[in-house]
């Protein structure tokens, strides 16, 4: 167990649909960060939050919204989704300290 | 060299041998590497790390490699065992972080991977 938490571990959902997924960092991390994984594009950068806010955001689509809370849980919004949007979606998180990320287990999610 | 999608590079490798992976990076300014180790279903692990003012660092059985002059990382793994068999990943950030206001933020960018087999 790394630590961090995502959920679900495995959604299916239609085309058209819209999806949220749920991370709880590490104890004490302060940021947390959304990548993509699929077979043909590896490991992509969603969007970073750190303490609440936004921080860094990569190729994030518009259908595709993030946030985090006041306890640090983060969430990502999938929506109108499409069949290239079926991939494994991980969260990781780092504190002030740590130089490299810690990542949960990650959400696959395929899109029928 | 790296790959895209599915043709990752792949290594073969007999248990006990020494395995190195390698990984080109794309960015000068980048200060800080690691290499992780993901397995099948799990999320993408820690193995080591290095800061580009060093050239070598060693963990338990793994040693990174940096050669700065031509942006090429190393992960050597010795007497490597069957439960090293995964997908690697070299990751680079061009962020300094002792100079990010104290956070860590600074978005890793990760290479496509490698898939390392190894044969009892």
């Amino acid at each position: 167990d790394s630590g961090v938490t995502q959920t679900p571990k495995h959604l299916i959902t239609a085309t058209g649909q819209r999806v949220t997924l749920r991370c709880s960092p590490r104890s004490g991390d302060l940021s947390v960060y959304w990548y993509q994984q699929s077979l043909d594009q590896g490991l992509q950068f969603l969007i970073q939050y750190y303490n609440g806010e936004e921080r860094a955001k990569g190729n994030i689509l518009e259908r595709f919204s993030a946030q985090q809370f006041p306890d640090l849980h983060s969430e990502l919004n999938l929506s109108s989704l499409e069949l290239g949007d079926s991939a494994l979606y991980f969260c990781a998180s780092s504190s002030r300290q740590d130089y490299g990320y810690t990542f949960g287990s990650g959400t696959r999610l395929t899109v029928v | 060299g790296e790959s895209v999608g599915l043709h990752l590079p792949t290594l073969s490798v007999q248990e006990g041998d020494n395995s190195i992976i390698n990984c080109a990076y794309s960015n000068s300014a980048s200060d800080y590497f690691i290499w992780y180790k993901q397995e099948s279903g799990k999320g993408p692990q820690f193995i080591i790390d290095i800061r580009s003012n060093m050239d070598k660092r060693q963990g338990q059985r793994v040693t990174v490699l940096l050669n700065k002059t031509v942006k090429h990382l190393s992960l050597q793994i010795a007497a490597t065992q069957p439960g090293d068999s995964a997908v690697y990943f070299c990751a680079e950030n061009p962020v300094p972080l002792p100079y990010a206001g104290g956070t860590s933020y600074g978005k890793l960018t990760f290479g496509q991977g490698t898939i390392l087999t190894v044969h009892p």
